[in-house]
């Protein structure tokens, strides 16, 4: 069964860090797309990041970028994104998830998701 | 950035009907754009992308459509289990961009 599972989330005072992970099965991270989406509490979808196949390739969302960053781990078959200097507005539901693949080619929809995992900035 | 623009914010359907979702693009998206229906406490799920395309297992009552920037979201006889919010994405260009979602309420 493909499956992703994130797991890391907390809470945190504004200005820390948190690693969020995301285990894969049913199938192999380094051969899709993957991304990360977060959604605040009440409000809607925004994505947050995606790192490409090789991981050569990362890209972010304006509000995030130098703070976070995405990766991955082929040996644990496993996505990563590193959270550092945390905002009171990164409170959210922080979803793993996977981009669609027709054949060979990655269409940039995401088409397995994690159950999200909820990191909450206070102090 | 592109923007999504979803409308109506709340759309309430008798059960068999049919639900109308509306969404538009900023600018062109060449097609790419994806739907997803979302429940409560739940993660979302791709319904359509590519503007047209249902994705594995989802039902046929499920159709996409675009006009130039419009993009519309149709379910032809509703469900109990359809009522849901339902976001539309872009993923033409960086960064990939959700509307803000249409909640499909019982009427």
């Amino acid at each position: 069964e493909v499956q992703l599972v994130e797991s890391g989330g907390g809470l945190v005072q504004p200005g820390g860090s948190l690693r969020l992970s995301c285990a894969a099965s049913g199938f192999t991270v380094s051969t899709y797309w993957m991304g990360w989406v977060r959604q605040a509490p009440g409000k809607g979808l925004e994505w947050v990041a995606n790192i490409n196949q090789d991981g050569s390739e990362q890209y972010y969302v304006e509000s995030v970028k130098g703070r976070f960053t995405i990766s991955g781990d082929n040996a644990k078959n496993s996505l990563y994104l590193q959270m550092n200097s945390l905002r009171a507005e990164d409170t959210a539901v922080y979803y793993c998830a996977r981009g669609l693949k027709v054949g060979t080619t990655t269409i940039g929809a995401f088409d397995v998701w994690g159950q999200g995992t909820m990191v909450s900035v206070s102090s | 950035e592109i923007v999504m623009t979803q409308s109506p914010a709340t759309l309430s359907v008798s059960p068999g009907e049919r639900a109308t979702l509306s969404c538009r693009a900023s600018q062109s998206v060449s097609s790419k754009v994806a739907w997803y229906q979302q429940k409560p406490g739940q993660a979302p799920r791709l319904l359509i992308s590519g503007a047209s395309t249902r994705a594995t297992g989802i039902p046929a009552r499920f159709s996409g459509s675009e006009s130039g920037t419009e993009f519309t979201l149709t379910i032809s006889s509703l469900q109990s289990e359809d009522f849901a919010v339902y976001y539309c994405q872009q993923y033409n260009n960086w960064p990939k961009t959700f509307g803000q979602g249409t909640k499909l309420e019982i009427k």
